[in-house]
Protein backbone atom coordinates (compact mmCIF):
# COMPACT_ATOMS: atom_id res chain seq x y z
CA UNK A 1 0.00 0.00 0.00
CA UNK A 2 0.89 3.75 0.12
CA UNK A 3 3.61 4.65 2.69
CA UNK A 4 3.43 7.94 3.81
CA UNK A 5 6.65 9.34 5.85
CA UNK A 6 5.73 13.00 7.80
CA UNK A 7 8.88 15.22 9.45
CA UNK A 8 9.37 16.59 12.00
CA UNK A 9 7.25 15.06 14.90
CA UNK A 10 7.17 18.13 16.48
CA UNK A 11 7.77 21.74 15.56
CA UNK A 12 8.86 24.65 18.05
CA UNK A 13 8.82 28.02 16.06
CA UNK A 14 7.95 31.65 17.43
CA UNK A 15 4.87 33.56 16.81
CA UNK A 16 5.36 35.48 13.23
CA UNK A 17 8.07 33.20 11.93
CA UNK A 18 7.05 30.69 9.29
CA UNK A 19 6.61 26.99 9.54
CA UNK A 20 7.26 23.76 7.42
CA UNK A 21 6.25 20.41 7.28
CA UNK A 22 7.64 17.90 4.29
CA UNK A 23 6.02 14.45 3.66
CA UNK A 24 7.15 11.52 1.18
CA UNK A 25 4.73 8.99 -0.13
CA UNK A 26 5.38 5.92 -2.14
CA UNK A 27 2.45 5.59 -4.87
CA UNK A 28 3.70 7.12 -8.24
CA UNK A 29 0.02 7.19 -9.18
CA UNK A 30 -1.41 9.40 -6.33
CA UNK A 31 -2.71 12.54 -7.79
CA UNK A 32 -4.44 14.32 -4.43
CA UNK A 33 -2.30 15.35 -1.76
CA UNK A 34 -4.31 16.72 1.53
CA UNK A 35 -3.49 18.27 4.72
CA UNK A 36 -5.66 17.98 7.66
CA UNK A 37 -5.51 20.10 10.88
CA UNK A 38 -6.19 18.15 14.15
CA UNK A 39 -6.81 20.63 17.55
CA UNK A 40 -7.40 18.32 21.06
CA UNK A 41 -9.99 16.49 21.01
CA UNK A 42 -11.31 17.64 17.90
CA UNK A 43 -11.69 16.04 14.37
CA UNK A 44 -9.33 16.34 11.42
CA UNK A 45 -10.45 18.90 9.34
CA UNK A 46 -8.77 20.30 5.79
CA UNK A 47 -6.86 23.03 5.57
CA UNK A 48 -5.54 23.18 1.80
CA UNK A 49 -4.94 20.16 -0.52
CA UNK A 50 -3.11 19.59 -4.12
CA UNK A 51 -3.76 17.82 -7.27
CA UNK A 52 -0.93 16.45 -9.17
CA UNK A 53 -1.28 18.84 -12.11
CA UNK A 54 -0.10 21.53 -9.90
CA UNK A 55 3.19 22.28 -8.35
CA UNK A 56 2.16 24.95 -5.14
CA UNK A 57 -1.24 26.19 -3.87
CA UNK A 58 -1.67 28.95 -1.84
CA UNK A 59 -4.48 30.04 0.66
CA UNK A 60 -3.61 33.16 2.73
CA UNK A 61 -0.82 32.21 5.05
CA UNK A 62 -0.94 29.03 4.01
CA UNK A 63 0.66 27.26 0.92
CA UNK A 64 1.80 23.67 -0.29
CA UNK A 65 4.04 22.39 -2.82
CA UNK A 66 4.73 19.51 -4.64
CA UNK A 67 7.57 17.74 -6.15
CA UNK A 68 6.02 14.54 -8.19
CA UNK A 69 8.99 13.81 -9.68
CA UNK A 70 10.39 12.94 -5.80
CA UNK A 71 7.97 12.49 -4.23
CA UNK A 72 7.57 14.87 -1.71
CA UNK A 73 4.83 17.75 -0.27
CA UNK A 74 5.63 20.49 2.14
CA UNK A 75 3.25 22.56 4.11
CA UNK A 76 4.48 25.90 4.37
CA UNK A 77 3.02 28.45 7.47
CA UNK A 78 3.73 32.07 7.15
CA UNK A 79 3.66 34.23 9.98
CA UNK A 80 2.60 32.34 12.76
CA UNK A 81 -0.42 32.82 15.11
CA UNK A 82 -1.17 31.25 18.28
CA UNK A 83 -4.15 29.73 16.98
CA UNK A 84 -1.58 27.41 14.11
CA UNK A 85 -0.78 25.35 17.30
CA UNK A 86 -2.43 22.04 16.79
CA UNK A 87 -1.24 18.46 14.94
CA UNK A 88 -0.75 18.74 11.17
CA UNK A 89 -1.40 15.51 9.05
CA UNK A 90 0.00 15.02 5.63
CA UNK A 91 -2.18 12.43 3.60
CA UNK A 92 -1.72 10.50 0.07
CA UNK A 93 -4.60 8.19 -1.42
CA UNK A 94 -3.46 4.64 -2.50
CA UNK A 95 -4.55 4.65 -6.20
CA UNK A 96 -2.24 1.95 -6.83
CA UNK A 97 -4.94 -0.68 -4.39
CA UNK A 98 -7.80 0.61 -7.00
CA UNK A 99 -9.62 2.44 -4.23
CA UNK A 100 -8.66 5.72 -3.18
CA UNK A 101 -8.80 5.80 0.53
CA UNK A 102 -6.10 8.25 2.57
CA UNK A 103 -2.89 6.94 4.09
CA UNK A 104 -1.83 9.74 6.35
CA UNK A 105 1.46 10.58 7.77
CA UNK A 106 1.94 10.42 11.59
CA UNK A 107 1.21 14.23 12.23
CA UNK A 108 3.30 16.99 13.31
CA UNK A 109 2.95 18.82 16.65
CA UNK A 110 3.03 22.56 15.82
CA UNK A 111 3.45 24.72 18.98
CA UNK A 112 3.39 28.18 18.60
CA UNK A 113 5.50 30.04 21.53
CA UNK A 114 4.57 33.62 22.16
CA UNK B 1 -23.18 22.73 7.17
CA UNK B 2 -23.91 19.03 6.25
CA UNK B 3 -21.79 17.43 9.25
CA UNK B 4 -20.92 13.58 9.51
CA UNK B 5 -22.34 11.98 12.36
CA UNK B 6 -21.40 9.42 14.69
CA UNK B 7 -22.41 8.13 17.51
CA UNK B 8 -21.93 6.72 20.27
CA UNK B 9 -19.28 9.75 21.41
CA UNK B 10 -17.51 7.84 23.96
CA UNK B 11 -17.86 4.29 25.12
CA UNK B 12 -16.05 2.17 27.54
CA UNK B 13 -16.51 -1.75 27.28
CA UNK B 14 -14.92 -4.56 28.56
CA UNK B 15 -12.52 -6.83 27.14
CA UNK B 16 -13.94 -9.63 25.26
CA UNK B 17 -17.32 -7.70 25.05
CA UNK B 18 -18.87 -6.59 21.29
CA UNK B 19 -19.28 -3.10 20.69
CA UNK B 20 -20.60 -1.05 17.39
CA UNK B 21 -20.22 2.50 16.30
CA UNK B 22 -22.74 4.13 13.98
CA UNK B 23 -22.17 6.76 11.02
CA UNK B 24 -23.99 9.07 9.42
CA UNK B 25 -22.22 10.23 5.86
CA UNK B 26 -23.12 13.49 4.65
CA UNK B 27 -26.33 13.80 2.55
CA UNK B 28 -25.26 12.06 -1.17
CA UNK B 29 -21.76 11.57 -0.24
CA UNK B 30 -21.63 7.75 -1.61
CA UNK B 31 -18.08 7.19 -0.32
CA UNK B 32 -17.67 6.18 3.22
CA UNK B 33 -14.44 5.56 5.23
CA UNK B 34 -13.91 4.42 8.89
CA UNK B 35 -10.48 5.06 10.08
CA UNK B 36 -8.94 4.25 13.67
CA UNK B 37 -6.44 6.82 15.38
CA UNK B 38 -4.64 5.51 18.32
CA UNK B 39 -3.93 8.36 20.55
CA UNK B 40 -0.32 10.54 18.76
CA UNK B 41 -0.88 9.12 15.52
CA UNK B 42 -2.20 9.50 12.03
CA UNK B 43 -5.68 7.95 11.11
CA UNK B 44 -5.49 4.43 9.39
CA UNK B 45 -8.19 3.06 7.24
CA UNK B 46 -10.11 0.24 8.39
CA UNK B 47 -12.68 0.13 5.14
CA UNK B 48 -14.22 2.12 2.54
CA UNK B 49 -17.22 1.81 1.02
CA UNK B 50 -18.66 2.76 -2.51
CA UNK B 51 -22.39 3.46 -1.65
CA UNK B 52 -22.85 -0.40 -0.43
CA UNK B 53 -20.06 -2.23 -1.59
CA UNK B 54 -16.51 -2.34 -0.28
CA UNK B 55 -13.71 -1.36 -1.94
CA UNK B 56 -11.16 -1.94 0.57
CA UNK B 57 -10.65 -3.66 3.48
CA UNK B 58 -7.12 -4.34 3.19
CA UNK B 59 -6.37 -3.26 6.84
CA UNK B 60 -9.68 -4.68 8.59
CA UNK B 61 -8.72 -6.81 11.12
CA UNK B 62 -11.56 -9.26 9.99
CA UNK B 63 -11.43 -11.85 12.82
CA UNK B 64 -12.89 -9.68 15.22
CA UNK B 65 -13.87 -6.30 13.54
CA UNK B 66 -17.10 -5.83 10.93
CA UNK B 67 -18.52 -3.56 8.70
CA UNK B 68 -22.03 -2.57 6.58
CA UNK B 69 -23.67 -0.21 4.85
CA UNK B 70 -26.51 -2.14 4.04
CA UNK B 71 -28.61 0.74 1.95
CA UNK B 72 -25.50 2.65 0.85
CA UNK B 73 -26.30 5.51 3.58
CA UNK B 74 -25.28 5.39 7.11
CA UNK B 75 -23.27 2.49 8.60
CA UNK B 76 -21.96 0.02 11.34
CA UNK B 77 -18.59 -0.90 12.50
CA UNK B 78 -18.62 -3.54 14.82
CA UNK B 79 -15.97 -4.94 17.44
CA UNK B 80 -16.21 -8.83 18.70
CA UNK B 81 -14.76 -9.54 20.48
CA UNK B 82 -12.94 -6.10 21.91
CA UNK B 83 -9.45 -6.57 23.03
CA UNK B 84 -7.43 -3.92 25.25
CA UNK B 85 -5.46 -2.78 22.06
CA UNK B 86 -8.12 -1.72 20.14
CA UNK B 87 -8.94 1.40 22.51
CA UNK B 88 -8.68 4.36 20.20
CA UNK B 89 -10.68 7.01 18.63
CA UNK B 90 -12.81 5.64 15.69
CA UNK B 91 -13.73 8.00 12.90
CA UNK B 92 -15.85 8.21 10.02
CA UNK B 93 -15.52 10.02 6.91
CA UNK B 94 -17.49 10.69 3.90
CA UNK B 95 -16.66 12.18 0.33
CA UNK B 96 -18.28 13.14 -2.62
CA UNK B 97 -15.19 13.54 -4.73
CA UNK B 98 -11.77 13.68 -2.86
CA UNK B 99 -12.39 15.95 0.20
CA UNK B 100 -12.88 13.51 3.25
CA UNK B 101 -14.89 14.73 5.99
CA UNK B 102 -14.53 13.59 9.13
CA UNK B 103 -17.08 13.48 11.93
CA UNK B 104 -16.40 13.94 15.95
CA UNK B 105 -15.49 10.50 16.38
CA UNK B 106 -16.16 7.60 18.86
CA UNK B 107 -13.98 7.19 21.69
CA UNK B 108 -13.21 3.40 22.52
CA UNK B 109 -11.77 2.72 25.89
CA UNK B 110 -11.46 -0.55 26.46
CA UNK B 111 -11.09 -2.37 30.07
Amino acid sequence: GENVEQHPSTLSVQEGDSAVIKCTYSDSASNYFPWYKQELGKRPQLIIDIRSNVGEKKDQRIAVTLNKTAKHFSLHITETQPEDSAVYFCAAPWIGGGADGLTFGKGTHLIIQP
Amino acid sequence: EAEVAQSPRYKITEKSQAVAFWCDPISGHATLYWYRQILGQGPELLVQFQDESVVDDSQLPKDRFSAERLKGVDSTLKIQPAELGDSAMYLCASSLETEAFFGQGTRLTVV
